[in-house]
């Protein structure tokens, strides 16, 4: 089982409507990233989070450190918000500065929005 | 300022050759990250650099694969005799620190094929 867990893999809604993407995993972290990537493009971070809830313009993600779950939400869709939305963490509760480093990835889900 | 950037973008490559990937991470960044992202998947992690050091390279697939950071700014990935699995694309990021306040700014990215 991978330690990150992303749903859907595949996600095709109308423009306007109200995304959610869902992210599990299975190891303590110490934080949880949300990135973005277009095809043939780079990754951009949306989020870095530990607790709660960020906001950022039409994007919202949520954290639930003890049941491990993350959600991005994208309100009020758009064309341009299709792409790959990954989710990371970043493992190591507790580790000494310099080695609490490593990000481990989901698969991604592939968000398009049409027309 | 300007961000991470990679070179070059694309590169094709015959089985059995020699490849070098560039990374020039943003000023000032001082770790550097390498991760190796298969066609429909999440990105995997390679090694790590703070500064000049290679304090992990665990993620490297095998004896071909060998990174290096000279003079803790620029950072070239090398495989040596290249195989068709090692086809993917090949992300660099940096990151200021290592702590969990800081986030890592990734590049756009070399798709290397081996035919």
């Amino acid at each position: 089982k991978n330690e990150v867990e992303q749903s859907p893999q595949n996600l095709t809604a109308q423009e306007g409507e109200f995304i959610t993407i869902n992210c599990s995993y299975s190891v303590g972290i110490s934080a949880l990233h949300w990135l973005q990537q277009h095809p043939g493009g780079g990754i951009v971070s949306l989020f870095m989070l530990s607790s709660g809830k960020k906001k950022h313009g039409r994007l919202i993600a949520t954290i639930n450190i003890q049941e491990k779950h993350s959600s991005l939400h994208i309100t009020a869709s758009h064309p341009r918000d299709s792409a790959v939305y990954i989710c990371a963490v970043r493992s190591g509760v507790g580790k000494i500065e310099g080695s609490n480093y490593k990000l481990t990835f989901g698969k991604g889900t592939l968000l398009t929005v049409n027309p | 300022g300007a961000g991470v950037s990679q070179s070059p973008r694309y590169k094709v490559a015959k089985r059995g050759q020699d490849v070098a990937l560039r990374c020039d991470p943003i000023s000032g960044h001082v770790s550097l990250f390498w991760y190796q992202q298969a066609l429909g998947q999440g990105p995997e992690f390679l090694t790590y650099f703070q500064n000049e050091a290679q304090l992990d390279k665990s993620g490297l697939p095998s004896d071909r694969f060998f990174a290096e950071r000279p003079e803790g700014s620029v950072s070239t990935l090398k495989i040596q005799r290249t195989q068709q699995e090692d086809s993917a694309v090949y992300l660099c990021a940096s990151s200021h620190s290592t702590g969990n306040s800081y986030e890592q700014y990734f590049g756009p990215g070399t798709r290397l094929t081996v035919t």
